[in-house]
């Protein structure tokens, strides 16, 4: 059980454009997903808090109209980079919570040219 | 920000070797401590969930200790296998079922 999925495993894309990822719980609901980006040899970073039919909460330093989420079904969170940029190539991560622990999926390797 | 350092940065052990890493944490504004295996192309694995002081949880071959009144944590693997090569997670959280704070990881090579 407590499986997340992610779609897609990995893309290359064109500077300017945009890119959705999503995350689905496939056996179980999850009220609250998550959104994590890993720099090369760095720890994973919490980017943002996604809720169920709510605004998403952003960390600091997120920028929220560059990073959009959104969570409209308590099984999939979709997170879209809009206007991508070489310096937003990264590995994307996102989880999905059952009571205290959260499930993560196998992320997302976002390679912008 | 909650500062969290993982020791040693990495381990090469032999099979059948006992081995342990550390995980540290600010003591104050703590409320539980999770640990992950990650293995490559893989999805973090959730080991453990430990909130209580002096708490300890076993899985199979691994289990983990808690100390929140020093801010530490311990996870031992006992007689590794070449399946236990990953890397370890720890990540403290503040505030009950948010905002994950991970560690740099550990990561363990087997040997057969």
């Amino acid at each position: 059980g407590a499986v997340v999925s992610q779609h897609p495993s990995w893309v290359i894309c064109k500077s300017g454009t945009s890119v959705k990822i999503e995350c689905r719980s496939l056996d179980f609901q999850a009220t609250t997903m998550f959104w994590y980006r890993q720099f090369p040899k760095q720890s994973l970073m919490l980017m943002a808090t996604s809720n169920e039919g709510s605004k998403a909460t952003y960390e600091q330093g997120v920028e929220k109209d560059k990073f959009l989420i959104n969570h409209a079904s308590l099984t999939l969170s979709t997170l879209t980079v809009t206007s991508a940029h070489p310096e937003d190539s990264s590995f994307y991560i996102c989880s999905a919570q059952e009571e205290e622990t959260q499930y993560f999926g196998p992320g997302t390797r976002l390679l912008v040219l | 920000i909650l500062n969290v350092e993982q020791s040693p940065q990495s381990l090469h052990v032999q099979e059948g070797d006992s081995t342990n890493f550390t995980c540290s944490f600010p003591s104050s504004n703590f409320y539980a401590l999770h640990w992950y295996r990650w293995e490559t192309a893989k999805s973090p694995e959730a080991l453990f969930v430990m909130t209580l002081n002096g708490d300890e949880k076993k899985k199979g071959r691994i289990s983990a200790t808690l100390n929140t009144k020093e801010g530490y944590s311990y996870l031992y693997i006992k007689g590794s296998q070449p399946e236990d090569s990953a890397t370890y997670l720890c990540a403290p959280t503040p505030e009950y079922g948010n905002k994950l704070v991970f560690g740099a990881g550990t990561i363990l090579r087997v040997k057969s």
